[in-house]
């Protein structure tokens, strides 16, 4: 069963500060998504990394893959407080259809 | 604007009384997803639709099915609604198994 860990589960940091987030999945997966979810609100999809090796970057987020170590980040750079949500990383499951396994969540508050 | 539907977006039903959610999408898209988010947890994958192909998840109550009558529209019925059923249901759409999940903005489901 393939089990997706995110860490931390929830990060209060400063507006500036860098900050990154840990995606740890068990078994082997060419496909990592990152999602940002609002309160409430439905996902929103940021990054696909299709490939190991694989780096991502759109304004203050980069997200890399490492396939090897099973292991994805999303680094946060110079936070701001628009960038408080929860980020979920997900799993596509190798050799099947489309399959998500979301991690756990983290939930990211941005302080001024 | 291409996108993904869900109606209601907030549905009030009474214990064991059915009732059936809504999701279309102007997208194209040949994949049709259901996952189920309670609060503060990451989303579960209930079932999902290649085309026409049903595809449901072992672990998906019986209690729940979907119905797909043409591209655009899939919708999620609930037999009987327990009290544990309450939760987000999130509609997501791909173009095929290889591409990213786009998600709709969810229907709120309150079980009284």
């Amino acid at each position: 069963e393939l089990k997706v860990e995110q860490n931390p589960l929830f990060l209060s940091m400063q507006e500036g500060k860098n900050y990154t987030i840990y995606c740890n999945y068990s078994t082997t997966s060419d496909r990592l998504y990152w999602y940002r979810q609002d309160p409430g609100k439905s996902l929103e999809s940021l990054f696909v990394l299709l490939s190991n090796g694989a780096v991502k970057q759109e304004g203050r987020l980069m997200a890399s893959l490492d396939t090897k170590a099973r292991l994805s980040t999303l680094h946060i750079t110079a936070a701001v407080h628009d960038l408080s949500a929860t980020y979920f990383c997900a799993v596509d499951h190798t050799g099947t259809a489309s399959k998500l396994t979301f991690g756990t969540g983290t939930r990211l508050q941005v302080t001024l | 604007d291409a996108m993904v539907i869900q109606n209601p977006r907030y549905q009030v039903t009474q214990f064991g009384k059915p009732v059936t959610l809504s999701c279309s999408q102007t997208l194209n898209h040949n994949v049709m997803y259901w996952y189920q988010q309670k609060s503060s947890q990451a989303p579960k994958l209930l079932f999902h639709y290649y085309d026409k192909d049903f595809n449901n998840e072992a672990d998906t109550p019986d209690n729940f099915q979907s119905r797909r009558p043409n591209t655009s529209f899939c919708f999620l019925d609930i037999r009987s609604p327990g009290l544990g059923d309450a939760a987000m249901y999130l509609c997501a759409t791909s173009y095929g198994v290889d591409e990213t999940q786009y998600f709709g903005p969810g229907t709120r489901l309150l079980v009284l």
